[in-house]
């Protein structure tokens, strides 16, 4: 088993639309969480950060559930600029070693 | 921000040579720093852990002999693969951990192609 699963997609969505995506971690020791996102041919980029108690950035809204080791990121009015490929990444202690996920890849249609 | 870069960023080499790239941290100093690798449509796979003035520490599965790393000052660590064949062909990517920080930056990476 992975230790980090994430559906591939791809998800093919209007623009405006709400879209979610879910990812499942193995490690019950992992501590911190992440969602990354990744344009073609570039680097990763900190999407934001996922606490316990969810939390929320502009259009993007962030879960975690510990007890289901389950991670999920929510886009409210997607763009066009939102197409990429999302990443859920955990860190054990500190956030030195981060495990990726295969990634998520979303296309906003216009 | 924090900014790290590499060089090259795409190399085409011919298998049986080495090649080498390099991370820097251009804004902060990093006493760490990681290198990874992304194969097509698969995840970024942490390969090693570059600690400035010590050996690093390889992931379980990645040659040390083959990936030589050397992470000689705060800013500057490289990435050197002997004797390339073609199945080394990839996306290698490092990151940096500025001191005091917990946040790693990532570097644009560096396409190799072995023919």
């Amino acid at each position: 088993r992975k230790e980090v699963e994430q559906d591939p997609g791809p998800f093919n969505v209007p623009e405006g639309a709400t879209v979610a995506f879910n990812c499942t971690y193995s490690n019950s020791a992992s501590q911190s969480f992440f969602w990354y996102r990744q344009d073609c041919r570039k680097e990763p980029k900190l999407l934001m950060s996922v606490y316990s108690s969810g939390n929320e950035d502009g259009r993007f809204t962030a879960q975690l559930n510990r007890a289901s080791q389950y991670i999920s990121l929510l886009i409210r009015d997607s763009k066009l600029s939102d197409s990429a490929t999302y990443l859920c990444v955990v860190a054990n202690f500190g956030n030195e070693k981060l495990t990726f996920g295969t990634g998520t890849r979303l296309t906003i249609i216009p | 921000g924090a900014v790290v870069s590499q060089h090259p960023s795409w190399v085409i080499c011919k298998s049986g040579t080495s090649v080498k790239i390099e991370c820097r941290s251009l804004d902060f100093q990093a006493t760490t720093m990681f290198w990874y690798r992304q194969f097509p449509k698969q995840s970024l796979m942490l390969m090693a852990t570059s600690n400035e003035g010590s050996k690093a520490t390889y992931e379980q599965g990645v040659e040390k002999d083959k990936f030589l790393i050397n992470h000689a000052s705060l800013t500057l660590s490289t990435l050197t693969v002997t004797s390339a064949h073609p199945e080394d062909s990839s996306f290698y990517i490092c990151s940096a951990i500025p001191l005091g920080s917990y946040e790693q930056y990532f570097g644009p990476g560096t396409r190799l192609t072995v023919t």
